[in-house]
């Protein structure tokens, strides 16, 4: 099956800073791949995806890269704010296959934005 | 006009004893899932049904049974639950498992599940 890895597990930054968190896939026939925000106490929420047909993709200070040959993708945030703090999660799936539908999700990243 | 929702949100019981939680979205999707979340965060799914037929039934133990009465819910329901079984449960759905550009997978809110 799919494994996904997600580094770093926690990641501090300064307010406006960037912050970068990187994640690599197994399954060369994973073709679609979300990020979630998860703030404390809720669920996680689609913040931004890629499917592999793109290699980059950006909504206003977020913007994913996917290397296919590579089999990572990562998540970008720039002018980071403090309501950006939450955990992070990528995930992988693919779209055809028996393992259609299932989200295979990295541990996530516990991200702090210090005022 | 919440998407997805599941009720209870919090829920604390005893060892031994069985448990409903219900999900149900309003998006008119045809597929729903069933995650478990534990104390480091990890995300993985349990279930999975589509058009009310289960899909995915990931390795978990049969004390857990899904359950969908129609296409806008998914309830979970635990029987003789253990102290392991304490986590946060989130059901989630999507348009189209299968289909590019409509497999987004929408979660609640979550419930909390504490066994003692």
């Amino acid at each position: 099956g799919e494994n996904v890895e997600q580094h770093p597990s926690t990641l501090s930054v300064q307010e406006g800073d960037s912050a970068v968190i990187k994640c690599t896939y197994s399954d060369s026939a994973s073709n679609y791949f979300p990020w979630y925000k998860q703030e404390l106490g809720k669920g996680p929420q689609l913040i931004i995806d890629i499917r592999s047909n793109v290699g980059e993709k950006k909504d206003q200070r977020i913007a994913v890269t996917l290397n296919k040959t590579a089999k990572h993708f990562s998540l970008h945030i720039t002018e980071t704010q403090p309501e950006d703090s939450a955990v992070y999660f990528c995930a992988a799936s693919r779209t055809r296959g028996s393992t259609l539908g299932r989200l295979y999700f990295g541990r996530g990243t516990q991200l702090t934005v210090w005022p | 006009d919440t998407a997805v929702s599941q009720t209870p949100k919090y829920l604390v019981t005893q060892m031994g004893n069985d448990k409903s939680i219900k999900c149900e979205q309003n998006l008119g999707h045809d597929t729903m899932y069933w995650y478990k979340q534990d104390s480091k965060k990890f995300l993985k799914i349990m279930f999975s049904y589509n058009n009310k037929e289960l899909i995915i039934n990931e390795t978990v133990p049969n004390r857990f049974s899904p359950k969908s009465p129609d296409k806008a819910h998914l309830n979970l329901h635990i029987n003789s639950l253990e102290l392991g079984d304490s986590a946060v449960y989130f059901c989630a759905s999507s348009q189209e498992r299968d289909r590019v550009g409509e497999e987004t997978q929408y979660f609640g809110p979550g419930t909390r599940l504490l066994v003692l």
